[in-house]
């Protein structure tokens, strides 16, 4: 089964602080990816990362950051959090076009 | 412009009737397309997709989705539901001239009534 764990799943942050999301995958699967869900938004897709030491910009990268340092892990940082990224992030793993994502079961953010 | 659409944000059915959740995509390419189920406080989990050939695809617990080029449409169908299919259910696209990730749609929330 594959699997896909986040970590923290509940994160309080205040205004102005740094935040890291942490995802790991034992699929060993190239392609990472992180969405945030909202309310009338759905997922939208943040950042995605090929492989280790790759990272490219989704559709609203504006405010993160991705790290890839391994083919396992890939963070979402927050450099200066705000309210407006309060929101449910899910990491997600797959192995090429076409093929099914695997996701985490999601970090809680809270930016107060 | 490319998008996937959703135009249902709530679903309400009885207990084993029928469903129909509809979703439409414009793109100018060929996708994969993709259905993904998620119950409370957990992540997405794929149900079915499609890419190419019969245009009805069968998924698990008894899901199928048709895919319709001339209407932009691939809707998701079950004959009969259960009150544990109640969850927010995605259609999502990927094509191949632009990376690996997927769109996701907006989302329909099912519930299911006794």
């Amino acid at each position: 089964e594959a699997a896909v764990t986040q970590s923290p799943r509940n994160k309080v942050a205040v205004t102005g602080g740094k935040v890291t999301l942490s995802c790991n995958q034992t699929n060993n699967h190239n392609n990472m990816y992180w969405y945030r869900q909202d309310t009338g938004h759905g997922l939208r897709l943040i950042h995605y990362s090929y492989g280790a030491g790759s990272t490219e910009k989704g559709d609203i990268p504006d405010g993160y950051k991705a790290s890839r340092p391994s083919q396992e892990n890939f963070s979402l940082i927050l450099e200066l959090a705000t309210p407006s990224q309060t929101s449910v992030y899910f990491c997600a793993s797959g192995d090429g076009l076409g093929n099914t994502l695997y996701f985490g079961a999601g970090t809680r953010l809270s930016v107060l | 412009a490319q998008s996937v659409t959703q135009p249902d944000a709530r679903v309400t059915v009885s207990e084993g009737a029928s469903l129909q959740l509809r979703c439409k995509y414009s793109y100018s390419a060929t996708p994969y397309l993709f259905w993904y189920v998620q119950y409370p406080r957990q992540g997405l989990q794929m149900l079915l997709k499609y890419y190419s050939g019969d245009p009805v695809v069968q998924g698990v617990n008894g899901f199928e989705a048709e895919f319709s080029k001339s209407d932009s449409s691939f809707h998701l169908r079950k004959a009969s539901v259960h009150w544990s299919d109640s969850a927010v259910y995605f259609c999502a696209v990927s094509f191949a001239n632009s990376g690996t990730y997927q769109r996701f749609g907006t989302g329909t929330k099912l519930q299911v009534v006794p």
